[in-house]
């Protein structure tokens, strides 16, 4: 069964005060790993998608970053506008649904 | 571009009711997925439609069922409501199966 771990639940950071997110996974043949953000009471918004060990992606503020157990997502000068919750999710390959499988999420709380 | 849409925003129902919750995919996708959000918890699946077929699902009961179009929108039925069935309900779409989901802004619906 496909697993997703996320940590730690929530963080408070200071606006410009950078940090990671982890998220750690078990999957039989991982085909992509996604982060979304989601605000309160909205739907997720994408943001990456990474799909082998080694592989990296960045917009504004935010990297992310994939080995074979887990994910990070770096967040570099926080900014208020950044509070949310972070949602990792994996897909399996030949799952053939091709199905999410997410973790509960990091909420992100950026203070001025 | 229009991005995927759901109706109705809010909802509310009391026990043994029926409900239908509607989508409409983003412009050219013709993938479908549901999931149930729990407070405080990460997305769960609960079945994905391709070309109008049921494609997979989760581990929801069969008072879950839902149906997608020739135009590739899509309900969700759920029957014989019960009062863990309050969450918000997500409907994701995809250009192909195993493409990157994006989501609508989800559907809170409250059991009484």
């Amino acid at each position: 069964e496909d697993q997703v771990t996320q940590s730690p639940e929530a963080l408070r950071l200071q606006e410009g005060e950078s940090s990671s997110l982890n998220c750690s996974y078990t999957v039989s043949g991982l085909r992509g790993l996604f982060w979304y953000r989601q605000d309160p009471g909205k739907g997720p918004e994408f943001l990456f998608t990474l799909y082998s060990a080694g592989e990296e992606k960045e917009k504004e503020r935010l990297k992310a970053t994939l080995t074979k157990k887990e994910s990070f997502l770096h967040i570099t000068a926080p900014k208020p506008e950044d509070s949310a919750t972070y949602l990792c999710a994996v897909q399996a390959d030949g799952a053939g649904s091709y199905q999410l499988t997410f973790g509960k999420g990091t909420k992100l709380s950026v203070i001025p | 571009e229009t991005g995927v849409t759901q109706s109705p925003t809010h909802l509310i129902k009391t026990r043994g009711q029926q409900v239908t919750l509607r989508c409409s995919s983003q412009s050219g996708h013709n993938t479908v997925s549901w999931y149930q959000q729990a407070l405080g918890q990460g997305p769960q699946f609960i079945f994905q439609y391709y070309r109008e077929e049921e494609n997979g699902r989760g581990n929801f009961p069969p008072r879950f069922s839902g149906l997608q179009f020739p135009n590739y929108s899509s309900e969700l039925n759920v029957n014989a409501l019960e009062l863990d069935d309050s969450a918000l309900y997500l409907c994701a779409s995809s250009l192909e199966v195993a493409d990157t989901q994006y989501f609508g802004p989800g559907t809170r619906l409250t059991v009484l």
